[in-house]
């Protein structure tokens, strides 16, 4: 029962790379978002996803691109990494992303751009 | 603008002391509340949510509207409860967009 799986769980960019975190999940879920966690704030939302070849903004987009091809994967790529990047990084699950229903979460990518 | 605010970053409390983990929203419409757990080394999971009116592990939270808060209790905490906590809301329409608090470390001793 892998449920939501992330990889790496540790990296260390230096600015200006680009690289791509991954997330996968076998529970035929339609919902995947990418949220990430700074010191001292709350988890934000940064891109989601409601289904295959569908995805939208969440709160803090910016730096970031995703794609979703199939169900089971939602990558979050950062084109050209900068310190402010740094951060812990979560993908979550929901089986249809509608109110109430609820988010299985990966075990975090912590990202430390230097 | 849709705000979570956990006053305490950390609570410390001796076992089978109550407990009550505080969670304030700022939301215009009906919110929907939730209270997820991170053990440590485990990942983030749903500990309960405030339309199941559920009791999860001893745990509970009633919604106050009046008072914007979704405050987190249980009467008689156990070590094992021993993490962090994470009160989030969802508002709006459309789709699963979750807004956290900061999280509040709930430390039990023996």
């Amino acid at each position: 029962n892998a449920g939501v799986t992330q990889t790496p769980k540790f990296q260390v960019l230096k600015t200006g790379q680009s690289m791509t975190l991954q997330c996968a999940q076998d529970m035929n879920h339609e919902y995947m978002s990418w949220y990430r966690q700074d010191p001292g704030m709350g988890l934000r939302l940064i891109h989601y996803s409601v289904g295959a070849g569908i995805t939208d903004q969440g709160e803090v987009p910016n730096g970031y691109n995703v794609s979703r091809s199939t169900t089971e994967d939602f990558p979050l790529r950062l084109l050209s990494a900068a310190p402010s990047q740094t951060s812990v990084y979560f993908c979550a699950s929901s089986a249809n992303g509608l109110k109430n229903t609820e988010a299985f979460f990966g075990q975090g990518t912590r990202l430390t751009v230097v | 603008a849709q705000r979570v605010t956990q006053p305490e970053k950390l609570l410390s409390v001796f076992k089978g002391a109550p407990v009550e983990l505080k969670c304030n929203y700022s939301y215009s419409g009906s919110p929907e509340l939730f209270w997820y757990v991170q053990y440590s080394r485990q990942r983030l999971q749903l500990l309960l949510r405030h339309i199941s009116r559920e009791s999860i592990k001893g745990f509970t939270a009633d919604l106050n509207k009046g008072e914007t808060s979704f405050h987190l209790k249980k009467p008689f905490a156990q070590e094992e409860d021993s993490a962090m906590y994470y009160c989030a809301l969802e508002g709006g329409t459309g789709f699963q967009k979750l807004v956290f608090g900061t999280g509040t470390r709930l430390l039990v001793s023996p």
